[in-house]
């Protein structure tokens, strides 16, 4: 399975939306809706964001959104704010048990 | 909450196989329905998935790595592990523990992860 393709990073200024795309193939991404989003801080474990391409986990803000279309999904996020700044990871079933991530998109906010 | 933290070497000589712990407290793997994973990123690069276990023994492996992997359950000591041979420096990586909750498609907890080097 080939890593999904994500922008190696985006910016935005406090206040601001952004979206991060994931781009797979219509054998993971495209077929099944099962994409999932987690947040990294260097040194820290993941955080899962969202689920299911648009579930978001109890205890995670609205702030975030997930979406699909076709063969890639998106996350958005509203509002932006100093902490939102983290390398971002997407992640899709693939089928035959197969589990795959992106490629991770740095997050800098301005 | 579910916690979990890895433990093991951080220097794996090469063709030396890597062993690597994760200990779990908030939730008993003897009674939960869950599914635990390995996931790892090497140094400047995207996460990897590795493979997952299924708390009735069932294990799925990234094919890419299925002929060197293997992960198993220590529910006495409320631990599973991976294990994985022949490793050479392309293994070096922060190697994550994570849980899959009753679902197989993501990882709600993850450890902080361990940085394992694979060097002579």
């Amino acid at each position: 399975q080939s890593a999904l393709t994500q922008p190696a990073s985006v910016s935005g200024s406090p206040g601001q939306s952004i979206t991060i795309s994931c781009t797979g193939t219509s054998s993971d991404v495209g077929n099944y809706n099962l994409v999932s989003w987690y947040k990294h801080c260097p040194g820290k474990a993941p955080k899962l964001l969202i689920y299911d391409v648009s579930k978001r986990p109890s205890g995670v803000f609205d702030h975030f959104s997930g979406s699909k279309s076709g063969n890639t999904a998106s996350l958005t996020i509203s509002g932006l704010q100093a902490d939102d700044e983290a390398d971002y990871y997407c992640c899709s079933y693939a089928g035959s048990d197969a589990l795959v991530f992106g490629g991770g998109t740095k997050l800098t906010v301005l | 909450q579910l916690l979990l933290q890895e433990s093991g070497p951080g220097l794996v000589k090469p063709s030396e196989s890597l062993s690597l712990i994760c200990s779990v407290s908030g939730v008993s793997l003897n009674s939960a329905t869950y599914y635990w994973g390995w996931i790892r990123q090497p140094p400047g690069k995207g996460l990897e998935w590795i493979g997952t276990m299924y708390y009735s023994g069932s294990t799925y492996y990234n094919s890419s790595l299925k002929s060197r992997v293997s992960i198993s359950l220590d529910t006495s000591k409320n631990q599973f592990s991976l294990r994985l041979t022949s490793v050479t420096a392309a293994d070096t990586a922060v190697y994550y523990c994570a849980s899959q909750g009753d679902s197989y498609y993501l990882f709600d907890y993850w450890g902080q992860g361990t940085l394992v080097t694979v060097s002579s």
